[in-house]
């Protein structure tokens, strides 16, 4: 059964230092999307970030990068240069199957970082 | 252009009594999926709806049931509420393209007393 990993509860990294958070997962797909979620304490889930199974690059956006190492099955979000704002809780997502198939995810546990000043 | 609405954002009610949640997705989605969110459980797959059929289906009992229209704004039902249905309630919309994610709503916040 697919399964998503996040094996950090709570992380605490200073202002502006990088910071990484863990994601392993299972699947026996092999068509597949990884994500990353951002879900501050109002609730909201802020989509940060994407990597596809056939991507062969690692997936990029601003001061966020997945390091995607598909053998070790781990799609590990960086935060580089650490703001205040990054505190809040963070989640690993899997879809199986090809876009516009049954299409939902499936959650970590997620990890709370705080960002300290 | 707008993005996922849910409504209501906050909602109490009381064990026994039913309750319905409304969610629409970006306009030109027609597929929509809901999640509710527990301390405890974390992140649970309710169902997907796509063009008006329900096209996955979590682990949930049968008290939860949802539906979607034509216009693809979806909603979903509880009937019996128990105390344990308090929840955060997310409703998202499914990308049409690849790399972009899920876009989820603000929620619904329902608490049973």
């Amino acid at each position: 059964a697919q399964k998503i990993t996040q094996t950090q509860p709570g992380m605490f990294v200073q202002e502006k230092e990088a910071v990484t958070l863990d994601c392993t997962y299972d699947t026996s797909d092999q068509s597949y999307g990884l994500f990353w979620y951002k879900q501050p304490s109002s609730g909201e889930m802020i989509f940060l970030i994407y990597q596809g199974s056939y991507d062969e690059q690692n997936a990029t956006e601003g001061r966020y990068s997945l390091n995607f190492q598909k053998a070790r099955k781990s799609a590990n979000l960086v935060i580089s240069a650490s703001q205040l704002g990054d505190s809040a809780m963070y989640f690993c997502a899997m879809r199986e199957g090809r876009l516009g198939s049954q299409g939902n995810l499936i959650f970590g546990k997620g990890t709370k970082l705080s960002v300290k000043p | 252009k707008a993005g996922v609405t849910q409504t209501p954002r906050y909602l109490i009610k009381t064990r026994g009594q039913q309750v319905t949640l409304s969610c629409s997705p970006i306009s030109g989605h027609r597929s929509v999926s809901w999640y509710q969110q527990t301390p405890g459980q974390g992140l649970q797959f309710l169902f997907e709806y796509f063009s008006e059929t329900q096209r996955n289906k979590g682990n949930f009992p049968g008290r939860f049931s949802g539906r979607q229209f034509s216009n693809s704004r979806s909603e979903m039902n509880v009937s019996t509420l128990e105390l344990g249905d308090s929840a955060l309630y997310l409703c998202a919309s499914t990308p049409l393209n690849r790399g972009h994610g899920y876009t989820f709503g603000s929620g619904t916040r329902l608490t049973v007393v």
